[in-house]
């Protein structure tokens, strides 16, 4: 399978603890995408990478997040102290930067945090 | 800021309908609208999409069609099968982000 993959698809933690996930990009892809997706929404943007640089994130990322990309393939998400507003699915996406015209994202199967 | 907005949330068609969903988006430079359908427990996959110098694409079934003016685009499925049964979003990319907008989403059921 050479799409975009997440560890670990699902996630029950105890409020109050930390959890990290784990997303690896279509080979290639230069560009890893974070987002989260709640229940009846859309997914919602958190932050990108271009190779191991972090350009932007959202205002929704606060300062328990934090997003690393060491080597400009793989990223893992951090979430410390976590709280039952962070349950929801975590989404991964990457694309290729081919181009300045290459805006393609290309989704996991998102790593769903349950936080009790 | 930044806003698209999908209409309707919930649509049922019979088999062999066609389906038409409808976004609008708040960011006039935006200039990439990409169109994703997520079936139950998956990611959302990339389905068509279309750029901002162009009105209307086609992919077999599906097409997309673009108003720059009004700032909406609408994705239209023909000969609906109940395998597109999904759960279809919109989104929009603004010109100086790579980040995608996206709609709050479209529950289609096709009955067989």
């Amino acid at each position: 399978d050479t799409g975009v993959s997440q560890d670990p698809r699902h996630k029950i933690t105890k409020r109050g603890q930390n959890v990290t996930f784990r997303c690896d990009p279509i080979s290639e892809h230069n560009r890893l995408y974070w987002y989260r997706q709640t229940l009846g929404q859309g997914p919602e943007f958190l932050t990108y990478f271009q190779n191991e640089a972090q350009l932007e994130k959202s205002r929704l990322l606060s300062d328990r997040f934090s997003a690393e990309r060491p080597k400009g393939s793989f990223s893992t998400l951090e979430i410390q102290r976590t709280e039952q507003g962070d349950s929801a699915m975590y989404l991964c996406a990457s694309s290729l930067n081919a181009n300045i015209l290459s805006y393609e994202q290309y989704f996991g199967p998102g790593t769903r945090l349950t936080v009790t | 800021g930044e806003n698209v907005e999908q209409h309707p949330s919930t649509l049922s068609v019979q088999e062999g309908d066609s389906a038409v969903i409808k976004c609008t988006y708040s960011d006039s430079a935006s200039n990439y609208f990409p169109w994703y359908k997520q079936e139950l427990g998956k990611g959302p996959q990339l389905i068509i999409d279309i750029r901002s110098n162009v009105g209307e694409k086609k992919d077999q079934r599906i097409a997309v069609t673009l108003n720059k003016t009004a700032k909406h685009f609408s994705l239209h499925i023909t000969e609906t099968q109940p395998e597109d049964s999904a759960v279809y979003f919109c989104a929009a990319k603004g010109d100086s982000s790579y980040k995608l907008i996206f709609g709050s989403g479209t529950r289609l059921l096709v009955r067989p």
